[in-house]
């Protein structure tokens, strides 16, 4: 099994500032799947971004990034030049490539200020 | 393909009431997962499908939980005997198979919200 830890419950952020959400997770597998979800208010989970861990490279996604060090098990969310619809909860997941399950953590409620 | 979808989006029960949540997957997605979810956590893995087969299922999912995929396609998740403690969001979502380019990747419907009074 894995686990998947958010550190951080609330955030906020000045809209246009940039932001880092903090994950870390535990794995003993050597190839997995890291992956950030978006949760608006009352609205449905969405994909941000994905990173496959045998890949050095970080992901992007237009303003969404990630900083992953496979050592350190870390596996932040860097979000450039915020907007106000970034206000949601942010929910950090792994999976094996081996398992089935989606692991996730426990949430960062990000507030983005006008 | 309009995304998973949940029916119904709310719902309010008495304790000790039967309840049944319908998802249906993105149509060409081989899994199907379902995930609960109480305020403030994430995600909790409940039960998943590959096909019409329930390949796996968390031992947080009592036997008062039922979940079906009679024909590969839609799902149910039943929920027998209520009980306050079961009031959450319940979340469908599904993949396509292992090979194919999204198959490591959830796509979640809107869930549907119990409570149980």
């Amino acid at each position: 099994a894995q686990t998947v830890t958010q550190s951080q419950p609330e955030m906020s952020v000045q809209e246009a500032e940039t932001v880092t959400l903090s994950c870390t997770y535990d794995t003993s597998e050597n190839n997995y799947y890291l992956f950030w979800y978006k949760q608006p208010p009352s609205r449905q989970m969405i994909l941000v971004i994905r990173q496959e861990a045998y890949k050095q490279q970080n992901a992007t996604e237009n303003r969404f990034s990630v900083n992953f060090q496979k050592a350190a098990k870390s596996f932040s969310l860097k979000i450039s030049d915020s907007q106000l619809g970034d206000t949601a909860m942010y929910f950090c997941a792994a999976k094996s490539n081996t398992g089935n399950q989606f692991y996730f953590g426990t949430g960062t409620s990000l507030t983005v200020i006008p | 393909d309009t995304g998973v979808s949940q029916d119904p989006r709310h719902k309010i029960t008495k304790r000790g009431q039967n309840v049944t949540f319908r998802c249906d997957p993105i149509s060409e997605h081989n899994r199907l997962y379902w995930y609960r979810q109480t305020l403030g956590q994430g995600p909790e893995f409940l039960t998943y499908f590959q096909n019409e087969a329930q390949l796996e299922k968390s031992r947080l999912l009592s036997d008062r939980f039922s979940a079906e995929r009679p024909k590969g396609s839609f799902s149910t998740l039943e929920i027998q005997r209520t009980e306050q403690g079961d009031s959450a969001m319940y979340l469908c979502a599904s993949s396509q198979t292992p090979g194919a380019t999204g198959a490591n990747v959830l796509t979640f419907g809107a869930g549907s919200r119990l409570t149980v009074l």
